[in-house]
């Protein structure tokens, strides 16, 4: 039972390059976040999936973008990084008809040079 | 807008202390609580949750109590462990919004 998985784990890239991080879920559940996690800043949102189809800023969306492949699948991609979104990401599912509790992928380690 | 605000940490204690972080929030209508805890090199996982006022959540000797009144759900243990040691974060939604998580407490538990 994989849950929520994330890929890649570990990635280095040079300022000004794309990338895209892959998170997919085998839980049925409708929606999807995508986080990232800064010493002394907690968990930040970036975007966020209600339902297959649909997607929406969070608190932190800027130099991101997001795509809801399918019910399973949410992706991140950063088109040009910069210094500023080195960062773990964090993606996240919560099911339709529960209280609200977050399921978390194991993290994705992002250095941008 | 909905925030949660915890005590900063690091928090460093012995083995079998008692421990208490405080975690008090802002929100609008009834907002579910919870506390995670993030181990070494792993994602976040829930500890436990409260889902309405005067509800007790409790997992692995930790307790937390949805206090209204005071707009607190602080995290307590009475024995801790080294196996303890972690960052824990405070956490609320209410009605569709997105999870909102505090800043983390991490915790230090030395033998």
């Amino acid at each position: 039972n994989a849950g929520v998985t994330q890929t890649p784990k570990f990635q280095v890239l040079k300022t000004g390059q794309s990338m895209t991080l892959q998170c997919a879920q085998d839980m049925n559940h409708n929606s999807m976040y995508w986080y990232r996690q800064d010493p002394g800043m907690g968990l930040r949102l970036i975007y966020y999936s209600a339902s297959e189809g649909t997607t929406d800023k969070g608190e932190v969306p800027n130099g991101y973008n997001v795509s809801r492949l399918n019910k399973r699948e949410f992706s991140l991609r950063l088109e040009s990084a910069a210094p500023s979104q080195t960062s773990v990401y964090f993606c996240a599912t919560v099911g339709l008809y529960s209280t609200g509790e977050l399921f978390f992928g194991e993290g994705s380690r992002l250095t941008v040079l | 807008g909905n925030s949660v605000t915890q005590m900063e940490g690091p928090v460093t204690l012995s083995e079998e202390a008692f421990l208490t972080i405080n975690c008090t929030y802002t929100a609008t209508g009834y907002p579910s609580l919870f506390w995670y805890v993030q181990y070494p090199g792993e994602g976040l996982q829930l500890l436990l949750k409260a889902t309405k006022a005067d509800d007790k959540g409790s997992n692995k000797g930790f307790e937390a109590t949805y206090r209204k009144e005071t707009t607190s759900f602080h995290l307590e243990k009475g024995s801790v462990q080294v196996s303890d040691s972690a960052v824990y974060f405070c956490a609320l939604n209410s009605g569709n919004t997105p999870l909102v998580f505090g800043k983390g407490t991490r915790l230090s538990v030395i033998a």
